[in-house]
C-alpha cells in the first residue's frame, strides 16, 4: 500500500539552532499537508500544500513540496522552546485519504 | 463553538470488559474518524465514516466497532478490551474533501489502560 516515510524519527538542537523534518510519499500526492502535536496534546494543522514546487512560510516554518508531488519538508528556523512536539506529515491521495508519516519529535537542549 | 470534544479523558479497564467512546463536533462536518497513537508509530486509522449512517474500515479495524447515528457524534466500541489495545485515541473530523482537501480538526484524546 501507499506509505510516507518521514525522517528523521528525533532530533535534538540547541535552541537558536535550525530543524527540518522531511517526508517521502511512494506515489505521487494529490496534496501534503502538516499538523503540529504539542507534548500531551493532539494534532493541530498546520497548512495545506497542493501545488508541485510550492513553497509556504509561516514566519520561522518553512514548507516545501517537491517538483514531482512525493516528497516534502518543513523547515524551522532559529528554533525556540514553543517549537517543542512532534511535526506530522500527512500524504493526501486521489481519493482524499490521509496517509500519515510517523512524526519527527523535535527536543530543544537545554 | 467547542470543536471535537471526547469523552472520557481517561479510563482504566480491566481485560475483557467493554467500553464506548463518544466523540461530538460542532462543526457540521461530514467525515469522522477514530486514530489510536502509539509511542513511535504515529497516527493510525481505525475507523471512519463519510455521513451520518455510513462506516468504513481503516488500517486496524479489529477489536472495535463504531456507529455513527447522528451527524455530530461518533462512537467507538471495545468489545471485550485486551492489553494491546493500551494507547491514546483521537477523533477527528473534517468537511468533505471537495471544500478543504481533507483537513482534519483533532478533539484532546482519550487514554485508555488495559489490565
Amino acid at each position: 500500500g501507499q506509505q510516507v516515510m518521514q525522517i528523521p524519527q528525533y532530533q535534538h538542537v540547541q535552541e537558536g539552532e535550525d530543524f527540518t523534518t522531511y517526508c517521502n510519499s511512494s506515489t505521487t500526492l494529490s496534496n501534503i499537508q502538516w499538523y503540529k502535536q504539542r507534548p500531551g496534546g493532539h494534532p493541530v494543522f498546520l497548512i495545506q500544500l497542493v501545488k508541485s514546487g510550492e513553497v509556504k512560510k509561516q514566519k520561522r516554518l518553512t514548507f516545501q513540496f517537491g517538483e514531482a508531488k512525493k516528497n516534502s519538508s518543513l523547515h524551522i528556523t532559529a528554533t525556540q522552546t514553543t517549537d517543542v512536539g512532534t511535526y506530522f506529515c500527512a500524504g493526501v491521495d486521489s481519493n482524499y485519504q490521509l496517509i500519515w508519516g510517523a512524526g519527527t519529535k523535535l527536543i530543544i537542549k537545554p | 463553538n467547542a470543536g471535537v470534544t471526547q469523552t472520557p479523558k481517561f479510563r482504566v479497564l480491566k481485560t475483557g470488559q467493554s467500553m464506548t467512546l463518544l466523540c461530538a463536533q460542532d462543526m457540521n462536518h461530514e467525515y469522522m474518524y477514530w486514530y489510536r497513537q502509539d509511542p513511535g508509530m504515529g497516527l493510525r486509522l481505525i475507523h471512519y465514516s463519510v455521513g451520518e449512517g455510513t462506516t468504513a474500515k481503516g488500517e486496524v479495524p479489529d477489536g472495535y466497532n463504531v456507529s455513527r447515528l447522528k451527524k455530530q457524534n461518533f462512537l467507538l466500541g471495545l468489545e471485550s478490551a485486551a492489553p494491546s489495545q493500551t494507547s491514546v485515541y483521537f477523533c477527528a473530523s473534517s468537511y468533505s474533501p471537495d471544500r478543504e482537501g481533507n483537513i482534519q480538526y483533532f478533539g484532546a484524546g482519550t487514554r485508555l489502560s488495559v489490565l
